[in-house]
């Protein structure tokens, strides 16, 4: 079946250590996305890729860096300039402008 | 800027009902798209509909339908005979087409729906 894995589903970090997060799909599609999930608010955007070797900043891009070297993955790094990087992270794909994002079931970051 | 507001942060209702969940938005873009997102407990985030601004009708997804209002820029999601598996939050969002085609989508901060036996 076609779908994101994001993994790990949990992950926990030291405070000033770099962290990456895994995104991978299987659809084909062009565009991904990182999100970041804070308890009780939306989803806000970190960073996204249209094409191969090429990405844009989002909303909240500071302390994250990200890479599209293949079309399947769109990895994600919580830098330690990250002032706060306990989050839930999301990752999307999507096909164009007017199909819906289809998400991965998301990675826990805790970071002490 | 896009903005999207949801006005009612959570929401309790009887087994049955139809719900009505609340969703505004903000944009000078005359060309836009509007999704409707369900989001369970475990996290994941589950397409529900889709109504693009130049649609002519509201759309449905069976029990789904959207309450689109263009002029007053709203877009509320109308459940039908709401089911316990439909506690969830919700997210209303839209992506705006600013021609490059993928700039992602802009979401509110949601509606925690808990649906009583």
């Amino acid at each position: 079946d076609g779908g994101i894995t994001q993994s790990p589903k949990y992950l926990f970090r030291k405070e000033g250590q770099n962290v990456t997060l895994s995104c991978e799909q299987n659809l084909n599609h062009d565009a991904m996305y990182w999100y970041r999930q804070d308890p009780g608010q939306g989803l806000r955007l970190i960073y996204y890729s249209q094409i191969v070797n090429d990405f844009q900043k989002g909303d909240i891009a500071e302390g994250y860096s990200v890479s599209r070297e293949k079309k399947e993955s769109f990895p994600l790094t919580v830098t330690s300039a990250q002032k706060n990087p306990t989050a839930f992270y999301l990752c999307a794909s999507s096909r164009g402008e007017r199909s819906p994002l289809h998400f991965g079931n998301g990675t826990r970051l805790t970071v002490t | 800027a896009q903005k999207i507001t949801q006005t009612q942060p959570g929401m309790f209702v009887q087994e049955k009902e139809a719900v009505t969940l609340d969703c505004t938005y903000d944009t000078s873009d005359p060309s836009y798209g509007l999704f409707w997102y369900k989001q369970p407990s475990s996290g994941e985030m589950i397409f529900l509909i889709y109504q693009g601004s130049y649609d002519q009708q509201n759309a449905t997804e069976g029990r789904y339908s959207l309450n689109f209002q263009k002029a007053r820029k709203s877009a509320n999601l109308v459940i039908s005979a709401s089911q316990l598996g439909d506690s969830a939050m919700y997210f209303c969002a839209m992506r705006f087409n600013s021609g490059g085609g993928a700039d992602g989508l802009t979401f509110g901060k949601g509606t925690h729906l808990i649906i009583q036996p």
